[in-house]
């Protein structure tokens, strides 16, 4: 595709339910981060991944999160016994190989636990 | 730890004019600090990249500076229009690659 996608792009879901958030990056990009954004905050990291292990999962806040990236592309954050306080805008992003290239966004994924 | 701070407060300018938005940072300076753009409803879209040995880079009406002495980095939007506002986000590298961002500044350009 030509950016990144996510998917759902919305999703309600119940205290204590588990979700799963998919991204699909740009095709060709090694490099694969989560980061969550609040209501008037910027982005903050949670995960991630170079090729398909996690290079870097020191965002995530606790066990109850969890993201995968078994072929390399795809990628599923998956939240366990969700909670009210996590809701907030998922946010995917790939990037190129080097480290400072710049991120692409996906548009997001609102997640709202009643 | 390494944090970005953004003026929380809208900038406010009318249509023409420069805006001016401005991202300190704490403890050593990043090697180099990312501008982003983000719109309501929508992902960050990036803008420029400047490093730590570079002072100043321009891209169209857009400048970024980045003063070690001072751990700042200002941007500017010259000739500014309606169409520029939105969100601006300044982030650092922290760790391997993950962005530390700042809580972004909103410009509203006013006709």
């Amino acid at each position: 595709g030509a950016g990144v996608s996510q998917t759902p792009s919305n999703k309600v879901t119940e205290k204590g339910k588990y979700v799963e958030l998919r991204c699909d990056p740009i095709s060709g990009h090694t490099a694969l981060y989560w980061y969550r954004q609040s209501l008037g905050q910027g982005p903050e990291f949670l995960i991630y991944f170079q090729g398909t292990g996690a290079a870097d999962d020191s965002g995530l806040p606790n066990d109850r999160f969890f993201a995968v990236r078994p072929e390399g592309s795809v990628s599923t954050l998956k939240i366990q016994r969700t909670e009210r306080g996590d809701s907030a805008v998922y946010l995917c992003a790939s990037s190129q190989g080097a480290v400072d290239n710049e991120q692409f966004f996906g548009p997001g994924t609102r997640l709202t636990v009643l | 730890s390494q944090k970005i701070e953004q003026n929380s407060e809208a900038l406010n300018i009318q249509e023409g004019k420069t805006a001016t938005l401005t991202c300190n940072y704490t403890n050593y300076s990043p090697a180099y600090l990312q501008w982003y753009r983000q719109d309501p409803g929508r992902g960050p879209v990036f803008l420029l990249l400047i490093r730590e040995n570079e002072k100043e880079k321009r891209k169209e009406r857009l400048k970024v500076t980045f003063d070690t002495t001072l751990k700042q980095s200002l941007f500017h939007i010259t000739a500014s229009q309606p169409a520029d506002s939105a969100t601006y986000l300044c982030a650092r590298v922290t760790g391997r690659r993950a962005l530390t961002f700042g809580s972004g500044t909103r410009l509203q350009v006013q006709p």
